[in-house]
């Protein structure tokens, strides 16, 4: 089965600019989808596909993909930005197995 | 207003098979383009995907727990029900129902439910 690789944590100071990764091979297949999720809470769908947003996601959240790795970045960063992100695609074996990402923390500073 | 919400036992003992009930509301089980997907989440630790199943019934599991998971739905009571057997400590966690709209321009899970914590000990 496909591993999808984040960095554990990053850290950005308020208003700045982050970007996460996410590394698989299945990546090179599939579009990633990517999820916050903050402390108590179910995570929320925050990017799919090439780079769409759900209704009401704030555009400062995009998405971008190339070879085997996807990004999230986040343009001017906020305080309530500050979660835990995960990055999703299919499996690399096709049909509809999935594989979660490793997370990676956000701090905004 | 698209919700779904998990129910099922707190605690379950070691070797015990664990049920686990996701209830939606607001969209139909039979939507070609949409699924039901169960996920969790051990304390502390990352997402874990587990299992699928589709409007016509198709099914898919993880590789690593498919000998133990049996995913079904009732579209009628608009519910899909997820079996765990032999459960262990290492799988207390807190499980999710989630929806996944299919599409091309991509798969997302794009509503959960708010979670159930299962505890697995004797």
């Amino acid at each position: 089965s496909s591993e999808l690789t984040q960095d554990p944590a990053v850290s950005v100071a308020l208003g700045q600019t982050v970007r996460i990764t996410c590394q698989g091979d299945s990546l090179r297949s599939y579009y990633a989808s990517w999820y916050q999720q903050k402390p108590g809470q179910a995570p929320v769908l925050v990017i799919y596909g090439k780079n769409n947003r759900p209704s009401g996601i704030p555009d400062r959240f995009s998405g971008s993909s190339s070879g085997n790795t996807a990004s999230l970045t986040i343009t001017g960063a906020q305080a309530e930005d500050e979660a835990d992100y995960y990055c999703n695609s299919r499996d690399s074996s096709g049909n509809h197995l999935y594989v979660f990402g490793t997370g990676t923390k956000v701090t905004v500073l | 207003q698209v919700t779904l919400k998990e129910s099922g036992p707190v605690l379950v003992k070691p070797t015990e098979t664990l049920t686990l009930t996701c209830t939606v509301s607001g969209f139909s089980l039979s939507n070609a383009r949409m699924g039901v997907s169960w996920i969790r989440q051990p304390p502390g630790k990352a997402l874990e995907w587990l299992a699928h199943i589709f409007s016509n019934d198709e099914k898919s599991y993880s590789t690593s727990l498919k000998s133990r998971l049996t995913i079904s739905k009732d579209t009628s009571k608009s519910q899909v029900v997820l079996t765990m057997t032999n459960m262990d400590p290492v799988d207390t966690a807190t499980y999710y129902c989630a929806r996944i709209s299919i599409g091309i321009e991509g798969d997302g899970f794009d509503y959960w439910g708010q979670g159930t914590l299962v505890t697995v000990s004797s």
